[in-house]
C-alpha cells in the first residue's frame, strides 16, 4: 500500500550533538523525497529533498541520505540547536502528485 | 515573495454545519493541496487543484470538497460538519512540474 512510516516516534538529543531522523518507505517507484519540519501553530516547512536518482544531498547542517535497496530515508542535522526542536516529516512522491507523509518524529533538545 | 496564507486560522463550528477555507498560494503557483492533518492519522491528502480542475483527489467523503478560482486562490468546504472533521487543515502550493510543495501556517477547525 501507500504509506511512509517513521521508525521512532520521538527523539531526544544533547544540544550540539548531531541528530538522526529515520524513514521507511514502502513506494518503491516513488521517485521523490521531502523532509519537512513543523514547530507547534506552524505548518509543514520544507527542509530538504532528494530525488531517487541520488543517495546523498547535503543542506546547511542537514543531511538526506537516501537507500532505495531497503527503502530507507534518513535526515541528519549537524550541532543541533534548540531551535530544531519541532516535529520532522518524510514525504515522498511520484511524478509531482500528491505527497504521502510519515507520521512524524518529535525532536527534544536537551540543555 | 509572500508565503501562503490560510484564512481564517481558527474556527469553531457545531455538528451538522458547513464550513469554507479559503487558501491564497504563492505568487505564480497554480498547483493548490489540501490535507487534514490530526494526531492519529497525521498528515491525509484531501485533494489538488491545478488551473481550476482538480487534478488528485484523496480517500475523504464527498462532504469535503473544493475549487480553484482563475487567480489560483483556492477554498475547500466541509458540509455537514463531524466531531471527527475537527484538525488542522493545512494548504500547500507548488509551481508547475515542480515537485516541492510550500505550506500555509493551516486553520484550525474545532467542531463541537
Amino acid at each position: 500500500g501507500e504509506s511512509v512510516g517513521l521508525h521512532l516516534p520521538t527523539l531526544s538529543v544533547q544540544e550540539g550533538d548531531n541528530s538522526i531522523i529515520n524513514c521507511a518507505y514502502s513506494n518503491s517507484a516513488s521517485d521523490y523525497f521531502i523532509w519537512y519540519k513543523q514547530e507547534s501553530g506552524k505548518g509543514p516547512q520544507f527542509i530538504i529533498d532528494i530525488r531517487s536518482n541520488m543517495d546523498k544531498r547535503q543542506g546547511q547542517r542537514v543531511t538526506v541520505l537516501l537507500n532505495k535497496t531497503v527503502k530507507h530515508l534518513s535526515l541528519q542535522i549537524a550541532a543541533t540547536q534548540p531551535g530544531d526542536s519541532a516535529v520532522y516529516f518524510c514525504a515522498e512522491t511520484k511524478g509531482a502528485q500528491k505527497l504521502v507523509f510519515g507520521q512524524g518524529t518529535r525532536l527534544t533538545i536537551n540543555p | 515573495k509572500a508565503g501562503v496564507t490560510q484564512t481564517p486560522r481558527y474556527l469553531i463550528k457545531t455538528r451538522g454545519q458547513q464550513v469554507t477555507l479559503s487558501c491564497s498560494p504563492i505568487s505564480g503557483h497554480r498547483s493548490v493541496s489540501w490535507y487534514q492533518q490530526t494526531p492519529g492519522q497525521g498528515l491525509q491528502f484531501l485533494f489538488e487543484y491545478f488551473s481550476e480542475t482538480q487534478r488528485n483527489k484523496g480517500n475523504f467523503p464527498g462532504r469535503f470538497s473544493g475549487r480553484q478560482f482563475s487567480n489560483s486562490r483556492s477554498e475547500m468546504n466541509v458540509s455537514t460538519l463531524e466531531l471527527g472533521d475537527s484538525a488542522l487543515y493545512l494548504c500547500a502550493s507548488q509551481l508547475a512540474g515542480v515537485e516541492t510543495q510550500y505550506f500555509g501556517p493551516g486553520t484550525r477547525l474545532l467542531v463541537l
